[in-house]
């Protein structure tokens, strides 16, 4: 069946560091990508998506490539703040499947000035 | 930017008795899904509707169920709270044009 397999965390780095959050999926059709960030203590934010193949998301610094060849879509952001600490989820879609999202497990995030 | 809002936000209840929750949306989407946030599980899909009064399972829906007699309102139910149910419960809502999910701040429940 469809998955979704993130990197496990928490990931831990310096203010300023360059950031990667692996993303890797199966699929049997062709789904829109999604990040979603969780800030401590509230709901889920569509942070953001890539709805085809090469199509890249990008969002407060946050980029991410859908790459069908290697299944992936990983997460990158050059420079991180002490305000992006968060868990990420990555997750994909189909059109026809009731829009049910399917999650990674989600990678916390800490970000130490 | 509220546009969707669950309540309440904290509940602590007795083991066997009946919980309702509710979720309150503005943007008049379709589609609406009850999740369950649990450390080490991620997010689980309980119950989802595609419209009113359609609803249908997700992939732990054992001992919860749900109405959505409005567009606007989609109720939880635990029919009889057990310590197992103790989680973050998340509703979320989605546009028949947009695949992205909008979601609430969360109700933390808690059965003793």
């Amino acid at each position: 069946g469809d998955s979704v397999t993130q990197m496990e965390g928490p990931v831990t780095l310096s203010e300023e560091a360059f950031l990667t959050i692996n993303c890797t999926y199966t699929a049997t059709g062709y789904p829109s990508l999604f990040w979603y960030v969780q800030y401590p203590g509230e709901g889920l934010q569509l942070l953001l998506k890539a709805t085809k193949a090469d199509d890249k998301g990008s969002n407060k610094g946050f980029e991410a490539t859908y790459r069908k060849e290697t299944t992936s879509f990983h997460l990158e952001k050059g420079s991180v703040q002490v305000s992006d600490s968060a868990v990420y989820f990555c997750a994909l879609s189909y059109a026809g499947n009731n829009r049910k999202l399917i999650w990674g497990l989600g990678t916390s995030l800490a970000v130490n000035p | 930017d509220a546009g969707i809002t669950q309540s309440p936000r904290h509940k602590v209840t007795e083991t066997g008795t009946p919980v309702t929750l509710r979720c309150h949306q503005t943007e008049n989407h379709r589609y609406m899904y009850w999740y369950r946030q649990d450390p080490g599980h991620g997010l689980r899909l309980i119950h989802y509707s595609y419209g009113v009064k359609d609803t249908d399972k997700g992939e732990v829906s054992d001992g919860y169920s749900v109405s959505r007699s409005k567009t606007e309102d989609f109720l939880l139910t635990l029919e009889s709270a057990t310590s197992s149910q103790t989680s973050v419960y998340f509703c979320a809502i989605s546009a028949l044009t947009d695949y992205g999910y909008t979601f609430g701040s969360g109700t933390r429940l808690t059965v003793v």
